[in-house]
């Protein structure tokens, strides 16, 4: 049962266009949502969260959007660069249950 | 200055042989887990803890068995592997859950032959 769900394998985007990646869940309790990157053979790299409490947060070119109603959030990369190019997973955590439950990642590349 | 640290970084061994990875965080945090990445690139939680203390077992085979010494270590010690312990495995640690982030380690590449 994936809790967490990023149906979009993988998404190509041109250099300096806005990238979205799209993230469902379903557990209600999640209260806590992050993004991470990852690179090949390496271990994936917190970007940017948000807390349940709040619909938007941003980090220079990043920006995860929450939409509570639709347990979907969205992660907005502007300008995107070709050093996007990466695997991003979202994950999201429930106050006191001492786990991050990842999705299955979306395979970015940015064309130059 | 690494943060969450793991060794080895590839590990080929034999079906039924013992092995252990081991991970050491220097940023002071309280909570250590074990992910597993399988080859469908699911990353899945195997084990959380907190001040030394096992919190999360995800249903995983009794063969694996973590250890953590002290809050800056959680070592995974792997009896009787098999061809499906085949897999990434990782190591994060964070300050608390729920309302910041985990820090990951590189990785260990077990490979089981």
């Amino acid at each position: 049962d994936q809790q967490v769900k990023q149906n979009s394998p993988s998404l190509s985007v041109q250099e300096g266009r806005i990238s979205i990646l799209n993230c469902d869940y379903t557990n209600s309790m999640f209260d806590y949502f992050l993004w991470y990157k990852k690179y090949p053979a390496e271990g994936p790299t917190f970007l940017i969260s948000i807390s349940s409490i709040k619909d938007k947060n941003e980090d220079g070119r990043f920006t995860v959007f929450l939409n509570k109603s639709a347990k979907h959030l969205s992660l907005h990369i502007v300008p995107s660069q070709p050093g996007d190019s990466a695997v991003y997973f979202c994950a999201a955590s429930a106050s006191g249950t001492y786990k991050y439950i990842f999705g299955t990642g979306t395979r970015l590349k940015v064309l130059a | 200055d690494t943060a969450v640290s793991q060794t080895p970084k590839y590990l080929v061994t034999q079906m039924g042989n013992d092995k252990s990875i081991k991970c050491e965080q220097n940023l002071g945090h309280d909570t250590m887990y074990w992910y597993k990445q399988d080859s469908k690139k699911f990353l899945k939680i195997m084990f959380s803890y907190n001040n030394k203390e096992l919190i999360i077992n995800e249903t995983v085979p009794n063969r694996f068995s973590p250890k953590s010494p002290d809050k800056a270590h959680l070592n995974l010690h792997i009896n009787s592997l098999e061809l499906g312990d085949s897999a990434v495995y990782f190591c994060a640690s964070s300050q608390g859950v729920g309302i910041t982030e985990a820090f990951f380690g590189q990785g260990t590449r077990l490979t089981v032959v």
